[in-house]
C-alpha cells in the first residue's frame, strides 16, 4: 500500500533562511514522488518530481528535494526563502498504476 | 499546451440543491481524477476514471454524489442534494505518469 505522511503540518522561517519540508512514504514498489505547491486561492503547482532517475531533483523557483531510499524520505529543500514561498505544499507518492496520494499538507510561513 | 478547464470556477447554493460541475482534462490523457479539498485538508480522491471506466470511487458518497466521464474525454461531477459539509473545493486532474490540475470549483452551501 502507498501512503505519505508530511511530518509537520506548520513551518515557519524568516525571509532569506533554508526551508526543509519532511516527507516520508511507504511504497511497495519503485515509487514516483512529487512536490506540490498551493498559494491561497490558488490551483496545485508541480514544484518537482523524482521518476527513478537522479536522486536528487531540481525543481522550479529554486526548490529541490532528494529521494533517499535507505530513509523511504523525499524532503523538499530551499537554500534561502522568499515571502512568495508562503504557501500549502503537498508531497505526493504514485505507483505504477496512475494512483496518487496525498500527504496531509504542510503550511509554510515566511516571516519578513 | 492547454491545462485541465474546469468550470464554474464558483458556485453558491442552498442545501438540499443541486449542483453540477464540469472538467475536460487535457487532449490525449487517459485518466482523469475528481478531488474534493475541504479547507485546510489535502485533496480526498472521490472518484478515478481510465476512459470513460471507473478505477477507483471507494470514497465517493454515492447516495448523493455522481460521475460520468462517457465518451472518455470530459467529465461532470454532480452532487444531489448538497448539505452544509459538501462546502469545498472540486478539483479535477488528468495525468499521463504526472498529475495535472484545473484550477477548481469552489462549492459554497448555505
Amino acid at each position: 500500500a502507498q501512503s505519505v505522511t508530511q511530518l509537520d503540518s506548520h513551518v515557519s522561517v524568516s525571509e532569506g533562511t533554508p526551508v526543509l519540508l519532511r516527507c516520508n512514504y511507504s511504497s511497495s514498489y519503485s515509487p514516483s514522488l512529487f512536490w506540490y505547491v498551493q498559494h491561497p486561492n490558488k490551483g496545485l503547482q508541480l514544484l518537482l518530481k523524482y521518476t527513478s532517475a537522479a536522486t536528487l531533483v531540481k525543481g522550479i523557483n529554486g526548490f529541490e528535494a532528494e529521494f533517499k531510499k535507505s530513509e523511504t524520505s523525499f524532503h523538499l529543500t530551499k537554500p534561502s526563502a522568499h515571502m512568495s514561498d508562503a504557501a500549502e505544499y503537498f508531497c505526493v507518492v504514485s505507483d505504477s498504476g496512475n494512483q496518487f496520494y496525498f500527504g496531509t499538507g504542510t503550511s509554510l510561513t515566511v516571516i519578513p | 499546451e492547454a491545462g485541465v478547464a474546469q468550470s464554474p470556477r464558483y458556485k453558491i447554493i442552498e442545501k438540499r440543491q443541486s449542483v453540477a460541475f464540469w472538467c475536460n482534462p487535457i487532449s490525449g490523457h487517459a485518466t482523469l481524477y475528481w478531488y474534493q479539498q475541504i479547507l485546510g485538508q489535502g485533496p480526498k480522491l472521490l472518484i478515478q476514471f481510465q476512459n470513460n471506466g471507473v478505477v477507483d470511487d471507494s470514497q465517493l458518497p454515492k447516495d448523493r454524489f455522481s460521475a460520468e466521464r462517457l465518451k472518455g474525454v470530459d467529465s461532470t461531477l454532480k452532487i444531489q442534494p448538497a448539505k452544509l459539509e459538501d462546502s469545498a473545493v472540486y478539483l479535477c486532474a488528468s495525468s499521463h505518469y504526472e498529475q495535472y490540475f484545473g484550477p477548481g470549483t469552489r462549492l459554497t452551501v448555505t
